[in-house]
């Protein structure tokens, strides 16, 4: 089940479910979005990211999908293994080129129960 | 391809002391890089954005007196917290943005602060 924390909002999963971890975005300007994931005392590592012209991509294992209407993100992950335990961001970009920094959402920590 | 080093991994160091970070892109030339701070249990908040070649550009509430930035070179930028307090414990985490129609951010592995 999914719970919030003090800081940040809690996914428990059973090692081979789906998860599906979920953002909302404030800026209606942003059009790039990008999915990171985060173990802990290590920096953020590219998932997955999608442009606001699309509303759904796939990787290996993972789905981004972007409801530009009502500002939301959501990251899939299929047959969730243990190794998939860790924090997890959205962060957004007004323009996938140019200079503007990222802005990160609080987190999701995903625990996968084996 | 794309790595972003920081160096060091950890740090302790005692109060009013000065620290500085560096942030390497290793096998690409980084024109922009950012810093962030991370505090126990929340996301990377931004403090400033490197520029190489000219001065950073601070976020709102982040002293540039205290967190000297140098973009010296296309592959490296530094962080210099000065005077360092125990508040200043935080984990400070580097990225490098890879130019290109992605315009993706690689990020560091992180420099674990300790003000003591």
């Amino acid at each position: 089940g999914e719970s919030v924390g003090l800081h940040l909002p809690t996914l428990s999963v059973q090692e081979g479910d789906n998860s599906i971890i979920n953002c909302a975005y404030s800026n209606s300007a942003s059009d790039y979005f990008i999915w990171y994931k985060q173990e802990s005392g290590k920096g953020p590592q590219f998932i997955i990211d999608i442009r606001s012209n699309m509303d759904k991509r796939q990787g290996q294992r993972v789905t981004v999908l972007l409801n530009k209407t009502v500002k939301h993100l959501s990251l899939q992950i299929a047959a969730t293994q243990p190794g998939d335990s860790a924090v997890y961001f959205c962060a957004e970009n007004i323009t996938p080129s140019g200079n503007t920094p990222l802005v990160f959402g609080k987190g999701t920590r995903l625990s996968v129960i084996a | 391809g794309a790595v972003v080093s920081q160096h060091p991994s950890r740090v302790i160091c005692k109060s009013g002391t000065s620290v500085k970070i560096e942030c390497r892109s290793l096998d690409f030339q980084a024109t922009t890089m950012f810093w962030y701070r991370q505090f126990p249990k929340q996301s990377l908040m931004l403090m400033a954005t490197s520029n190489e070649g000219s001065k950073a550009t601070y976020e709102q509430g982040v002293e540039k007196d205290k967190f000297l930035i140098n973009h010296a070179s296309l592959t490296l930028s530094t962080l210099t917290v000065t005077s360092a307090h125990p508040e200043d414990s935080s984990f400070y985490i580097c990225s490098a943005r890879l130019a290109g129609a992605r315009n993706e951010q690689f990020f560091g592995p992180g420099t674990r602060l300790t003000v003591l």
